[in-house]
């Protein structure tokens, strides 16, 4: 199984609501990241976690917050959002976090923020 | 940090002629290089990927070339179909962000 899995396939919510976006893997794999991408834009990196932990936060406002609670899920909790975090979500996971594995990417996390 | 250029940004190509996207890295350090195909509403799909003690690769229609000393990698997709139409984005892996992507078109 070479999975990821992303739910929900899309999310609108208001800008004081609180939501959460799951990813789910059952490859084995130590690492898991999550991405940003606009439209017509390359996947910006946002956090990476190796072996539960976090090891990478690209400086992500704290209305983002992470969640591993183990090494098959991955979660981001979202509170507070503002128009401009609309985008897609991505999620990935990797054997190991040091950038030498290939990435295996979920579909995506379509949001809206009104 | 690694910066990765990516060009061109949009590519049109008839169906069953060839397409080359090229990519430049900065850091020397930098072993992998993957090449992903981005369909519309889908997540990023390795497609190929090349290591450092590696030139070249195929497989099938798709190839990818590396140049150590020069920096830079391709992606050569022979004989395009109208369902390689997607946006193709490379990475030079020390880092964990992408090139600004290909729009890559095959007109029939």
């Amino acid at each position: 199984d070479t999975e990821v899995t992303q739910t929900p396939k899309h999310l609108v919510m208001g800008m004081t609501n609180k939501k959460s976006l799951k990813c789910e893997q059952h490859m084995g794999h130590r690492a898991m990241y999550w991405y940003k991408q606009k439209a017509k834009k390359p996947p910006e990196l946002m956090f990476v976690y190796s072996y539960e932990k976090l090891s990478i936060n690209e400086s992500v406002p704290s209305r983002f917050s992470p969640e591993c609670p183990n090494s098959s899920l991955l979660n981001l909790h979202l509170h507070a959002l503002q128009p401009e975090d609309s985008a897609l979500y991505l999620c990935a996971s990797s054997q190991v976090a040091d950038g030498s594995y290939e990435q295996y990417f979920g579909p995506g996390t379509r949001l809206t923020v009104t | 940090g690694e910066n990765v250029e990516q060009h061109p940004s949009t590519l049109s190509v008839q169906e069953g002629d060839s397409a080359v996207i090229k990519c430049t890295y900065s850091d020397s350090a930098s072993n992998y290089f993957p090449w992903y195909k981005q369909e519309l509403g889908k997540g990023p799909q390795l497609i190929i990927d090349i290591r450092s003690n590696v030139g070249e690769k195929k497989d099938q229609r798709i190839a990818v070339t590396l140049n150590k000393t020069a920096k830079h990698f391709s992606l050569h997709i022979t004989e395009t179909q109208p369902e390689d139409s997607a946006v193709y984005f490379c990475a030079a892996r020390i880092a964990l962000n992408f090139g600004k992507g290909t729009s890559l078109l095959v007109t029939p």
